[in-house]
């Protein structure tokens, strides 16, 4: 069974520019979480879908941060424009559902470096 | 947000046994989570635990006290591959919010 997919692994843009990661899911999980993790830190959630509806954006900086799963599956997340303390590894996570004992499966991550 | 606590980095000989403590202070509790994550790559999961006691999988046991706010990871026969960072996340509430610990890196050597 394929994992959490992500893509670009790694990322290095100017500040001020736009963009932009993309997360594919396991097949079947309706749950999709956004992370963001910095250097020597534990992951920190920023969104949540159950299928295609954001129940949970509270942790998103919305001033620049957006983030959209169209059709409940793919999801994307962007930001414009990036500021130098973007710097992190952007994680993405499904799970079968946000009840009980359900693991969160973990994608690979993209490394931004903002310069 | 959450109050979980682990020690930083832990160093220890191959084929030895490693206890990687976790306390945590959150409102209501439901469900602790340990996850293994290597360098550069995804956390994955090693053990859930939502009730006292001991979970036992292989070279990896968790226990958890809820009473305590206390937790701790054991791992046994340590291997070389093994090195990594061990992250502890607690469910504060009957909600999909996990809050997770900074993580303590372990440094296995031969």
């Amino acid at each position: 069974e394929a994992g959490v997919v992500q893509s670009p692994r790694y990322k290095i843009i100017e500040k001020k520019q736009p963009v932009a990661f993309w997360c594919n899911p396991i097949s079947g999980h309706n749950t999709l979480y956004w992370y963001r993790q910095n250097l020597g830190q534990g992951p920190e959630l920023l969104i949540r879908y159950e299928n295609e509806e954001a129940v949970d954006d509270s942790q998103l900086p919305k001033d620049r941060f957006s983030a959209e799963r169209l059709k409940g599956v793919d999801s994307t997340l962007k930001i414009q424009p990036a500021e130098l303390g973007d710097s992190a590894v952007y994680l993405c996570a499904s799970s079968l559902s946000w009840r009980g004992d359900n693991e969160q499966f973990f994608g690979p991550g993209t490394r931004l470096t903002v310069l | 947000g959450q109050n979980i606590d682990q020690p930083t980095e832990m160093t220890a000989t191959e084929g030895a046994i490693v206890q990687i403590n976790c306390t945590y202070q959150t409102s209501g509790f439901n469900g602790l989570f340990w996850y293994q994550q290597h360098a550069g790559e995804a956390p994955t999961f090693l053990s859930y635990n939502v009730l006292d006691g001991l979970e036992e999988k292989g070279r990896f046991s968790s226990f958890l006290s809820r009473s305590k706010g206390y937790s701790y990871l054991l791992l046994k026969e340590l291997q070389m591959k093994d090195s990594a960072s061990y992250l502890c996340a607690v469910r504060p509430r009957i909600d999909y919010k996990l809050s997770f610990g900074a993580g303590t890196t372990v440094t296995v050597r031969a």
